[in-house]
């Protein structure tokens, strides 16, 4: 069974930094990109960073630019979130998701997702 | 403000069919990027539910179905059951953006 299971959610005070964990099982980890979403309370899904396969192309949303980075280690099939500067609208749940394409030109989904791990930031 | 525009609500009755537009522009869908589908019932994680405008994961009933065309793209169910009350989402990639964006999400409501 494909599984994803997120861990590191915490309450941090605004300008600190926290580091998501995703442990992946069930898939060969190295032959797919994966991918972090956000979701603020009672508010609606946001990419927030991809990293490809063997970590050498690494994408991140404009407003996390400079402050998370993506990263993955494929020796103990885990992917990773390292957030730093948190503000109070990184408030949410994170998601780790395995992305997947049929034809890389038109884009590609998530699919399966973690089941998420809320991160609040607050003094 | 998402990238990708949905209604906000929908709502019809047990058996009924509905749709849930999904809105974009030149630089996502309109440039011939897929577009995806995902339900989410609240308190869960999101599921994937249409791929590729149109094809269906295995597991998700064929009452489920995606269709694009031009900037914009859509999710019709027919026959519905209350199991379906959730929140649906929209999905695709933007170019200007480089990286994937989502419709603010629909609320279907089974009256």
């Amino acid at each position: 069974e494909v599984q994803l299971v997120e861990s590191g959610g915490a309450l941090v005070q605004p300008g600190g930094s926290l580091r998501l964990s995703c442990a992946a099982s069930g898939f060969s980890f190295t032959d797919h990109w994966m991918s972090w979403v956000r979701q603020g309370p009672g508010k609606g899904l946001n990419w927030v960073a991809s990293i490809k396969e063997d970590g050498s192309e690494k994408f991140h949303v404009d407003s996390v630019k400079g402050r998370f980075t993506i990263s993955r280690d494929n020796a103990k099939n885990s992917l990773f979130l390292q957030m730093n500067s948190l503000r109070a609208d990184d408030t949410a749940v994170y998601y780790c998701a395995r992305l997947r394409y049929s034809d890389w030109k038109k884009g590609k989904w998530f699919d399966p997702w973690g089941q998420g791990t809320l991160v609040t930031v607050s003094s | 403000q998402s990238v990708l525009t949905q209604p906000p609500s929908v709502s019809g009755a047990p058996g009924q069919r509905v749709t849930i537009s999904c809105t974009g522009s030149s630089s996502n869908i309109g440039a011939g990027y897929d577009v995806h589908w995902y339900q989410q019932i609240p308190g869960t994680a999101p599921k994937l539910l249409i791929y590729g405008n149109i094809n269906r994961p295995s597991g998700v009933p064929d009452r489920f179905s995606g269709s694009k065309s031009g900037t914009s793209a859509s999710l019709a169910i027919t026959g519905l059951q209350t199991e379906d009350e959730a929140d649906y989402y929209c999905q695709s990639y933007d170019a200007s953006l480089s990286g994937s964006v989502f419709g603010g999400g629909t609320k279907l409501t089974v009256l």
